[in-house]
């Protein structure tokens, strides 16, 4: 079946810091990955999305120079949160879906906590 | 506006019971459904997507959609207290795209 892990689970960082998150897929291709970012209420943000051949896409709010996303192959993406802040925190999913699939299958997400 | 409302936003129903839970769609051009389920601490998990008019069935879940109303309901029979989550419902443009929308949530309590 598809999988979807992520890591960290959970990462702590200094306010003005920078952290990276990693997203693999396994049992399919991901040729798209979407990262999100749910807040401490529940609500899902849309930060992008990758899709293989395109350009990655950013949603507005958030730029590629504060959340640099690479998806370098079809089972392995990663993005970097630069200069967090405490609006910054929350947990960060990894969706990815496989080629004329439907789902979008995610993982257990990176929680960031920022002090 | 929030463009993927949920109902109700939290729910109670005893073990074996049914559980009902809404979705409707304010935009019309969204009109392809998914439906996850989120554990605490853990990713929402995909149960099931619906496309078309009607029902579709998978073992103790079923979803319904009314495309005119942009409606879609998700019924849990037999409700089990593995099944207390955060329900959320998602909606996309097309049916293939990674882009979805997602409501904020309705949290199903089974008691047991």
């Amino acid at each position: 079946g598809a999988l979807v892990y992520q890591y960290p689970r959970r990462t702590i960082c200094k306010s003005g810091t920078s952290m990276r998150m990693e997203c693999q897929a396994v049992g399919f291709q991901a040729t798209s990955v979407a990262w999100y970012r749910q807040s401490p209420q529940k609500t899902f943000e849309l930060i992008a999305l990758s899709t293989v051949n395109s350009a990655i896409k950013y949603e507005q709010n958030f730029t590629q120079e504060k959340f640099p996303i690479s998806h370098p192959n079809l089972s392995f993406s990663s993005m970097t949160v630069l200069n967090a802040y405490l609006e910054d925190r929350g947990l960060y999913l990894c969706g990815a879906r496989g080629r004329g699939a439907e789902t979008l299958y995610f993982g257990s997400g990176t929680r960031l906590t920022v002090l | 506006q929030q463009k993927v409302q949920q109902s109700p936003e939290s729910l109670s129903v005893p073990e074996g019971g049914m559980a009902s839970l809404n979705c409707t769609s304010s935009d019309r051009n969204f009109q392809y459904f998914w439906w996850y389920r989120q554990h605490s601490g853990e990713g929402p998990k995909a149960l099931m997507s619906i496309f078309s008019d009607g029902d579709k069935k998978e073992g103790r879940f079923t979803a319904h959609l009314n495309k005119a109303s942009l409606h879609v309901s998700l019924h849990i029979r037999d409700s089990q207290p593995s099944d207390s989550a955060l329900y959320f419902c998602a909606a996309s443009l097309t049916g293939n795209t990674g882009k979805l929308i997602f409501g904020l949530g309705t949290t199903l309590q089974v008691q047991p």
